[in-house]
């Protein structure tokens, strides 16, 4: 399948820095990314849906101006999360779809796990 | 509202035997269906999907059942083997919109 590379796989920050996590696909043009969190042993909760060159959409209840969001080109997109608090710690997962990507997969990044002391 | 819903947390399958592991959905917008696995500390590995206009897709030994009268799905595992232990998540998405995700079935193989 195709490859989607996250990076950093693990980041510890002090609280009220900002952390940017990148999200690339390898093999493919991704037109469409999304962002996710998963809180220890729940779900994965979608955060916004990002299409390259436009501005991200948020989910209910998300703050965009705390979790930036920037989809810049086809193989690219950065998650900041600004002014980060011990309660943003969490895994942050990326995946993205390819062109005409009606009816496919998408493929997931390995997830940052974010600790903020 | 939870569009997709695994009401099985966990369960546990003799090695050898069938695994299945079911989901409902609420949203007759879906059109395409997927089951991902998924490791501790890793992002989810895609496992096979099924469209809104098949009821069955095999793929070695995943199966997916698709019944759209009843907005139920499942994913038939056979054999199961001790590496099939992880956390699987049904997930659904209506056209090229977002994936919603299911809450997810610990499946652990029993030796």
């Amino acid at each position: 399948g195709a490859v989607v590379s996250q990076h950093p796989s693990w980041v510890i920050c002090k609280s009220g820095t900002s952390v940017k996590i990148e999200c690339r696909s390898l093999d493919f043009q991704a037109t469409t990314m999304f962002w996710y969190r998963q809180f220890p042993k729940q779900s994965l909760m979608l955060m916004a849906t990002s299409n390259e060159g436009s501005k991200a959409t948020y989910e209910q209840g998300v703050e965009k101006d705390k979790f930036l969001i920037n989809h810049a080109s086809l193989t690219l997109s950065t998650l900041t999360v600004t002014s980060a608090h011990p309660e943003d710690s969490s895994f942050y997962i990326c995946s993205a779809r390819g062109f005409g990507s009606m009816n496919t997969e998408a493929f997931f990044g390995q997830g940052t796990r974010l600790t903020v002391v | 509202d939870q569009q997709v819903k695994q009401n099985s947390p966990s369960l546990s399958v003799q090695e050898g035997r069938i695994s299945i592991l079911n989901c409902d959905y609420t949203n007759s917008m879906f059109d395409y269906f997927l089951w991902y696995k998924k490791y501790p500390a890793e992002g989810p590995t895609f496992l096979i999907s099924i469209s809104s206009i098949k009821d069955k897709n095999e793929d070695g030994r995943f199966t997916v059942f698709l019944n759209k009268s009843a907005k139920h799905l499942s994913l038939h595992i056979v054999p199961s083997q001790p590496g099939d232990s992880a956390v699987y998540f049904c997930a659904a998405s209506a056209g090229d919109d977002k994936i919603i995700f299911g809450k997810g079935t610990r499946l652990h193989i029993l030796p």
